[in-house]
């Protein structure tokens, strides 16, 4: 098993630019969520997803769209990139309503816009 | 809302010595509490993890204990290692858990000194 992937590893933008944040799991999980990692400010959560076709907002939202039209995939979109959004991103993934449903994260996007 | 605090936020140990991370948490409903290592350059990874109707476990070197009444847990190293520097997250659930959502303590940078 893979566990969580994602690509790119790593990410330029200039502002205004819109891109794509791939992430894909291979565990059958039904839960995946994106957060950002600023110094700091622990982890926050972007967007979170229960299930294909399900998707919900987490505490930091704005400027991200997310889409689950598959079980394994979670892609994150940036419309127009900003500064304010320069950070590591990580996707993870887990089962709810297991014993013990502690995430898998992926290896993380370090993101720069200029 | 749902908060998680965690302290210290930086801790520098003793290789041999014993290091304690504590967290608290504000949600009564939250059931589940993860802890996580995240090395450099690496997404967190689950290291240990505490269900509400559990007081104390342990694996090896490492321990969690939560105390539901005081809404706090915290997690134990023994033995402290070079390895074991790191950053470490705790979690809580959101509510009982039945999405999946958890919430992150800002973390603790752990150096242990040999």
């Amino acid at each position: 098993n893979a566990g969580v992937t994602q690509t790119p590893k790593f990410q330029v933008l200039k502002t205004g630019q819109s891109m794509t944040l791939q992430c894909a799991q291979d565990m059958n999980h039904e839960y995946m969520s994106w957060y950002r990692q600023d110094p700091g400010m622990g982890l926050r959560l972007i967007h979170y997803s229960v299930g294909a076709g399900i998707t919900d907002q987490g505490e930091v939202p704005n400027g991200y769209n997310v889409s689950r039209s598959t079980t394994e995939d979670f892609p994150l979109r940036l419309l127009s990139a900003a500064p304010s959004q320069t950070s590591v991103y990580f996707c993870a993934s887990s089962r709810p309503g297991t014993v013990n449903y502690g995430y898998t994260f992926g290896s993380g996007t370090r993101l720069t816009v200029v | 809302g749902e908060n998680v605090e965690q302290h210290p936020s930086t801790l520098s140990v003793q290789e041999g010595d014993s290091a304690v991370i504590k967290c608290t948490y504000s949600d009564s409903a939250s059931n589940y509490f993860p802890w996580y290592k995240q090395e450099l350059g690496k997404g967190p990874q689950l290291i240990i993890d505490i269900r509400s109707n559990v007081g104390e476990k342990k694996d090896q070197r490492i321990a969690v204990t939560l105390n539901k009444t005081a809404k706090h847990f915290s997690l134990h190293i023994t033995e402290t290692q070079p390895e074991d520097s790191a950053v470490y997250f705790c979690a809580a659930s959101i509510g009982g858990g039945s999405q999946g959502n958890l919430i992150f303590g800002k973390g603790t940078k752990l150096s242990v000194k040999p």
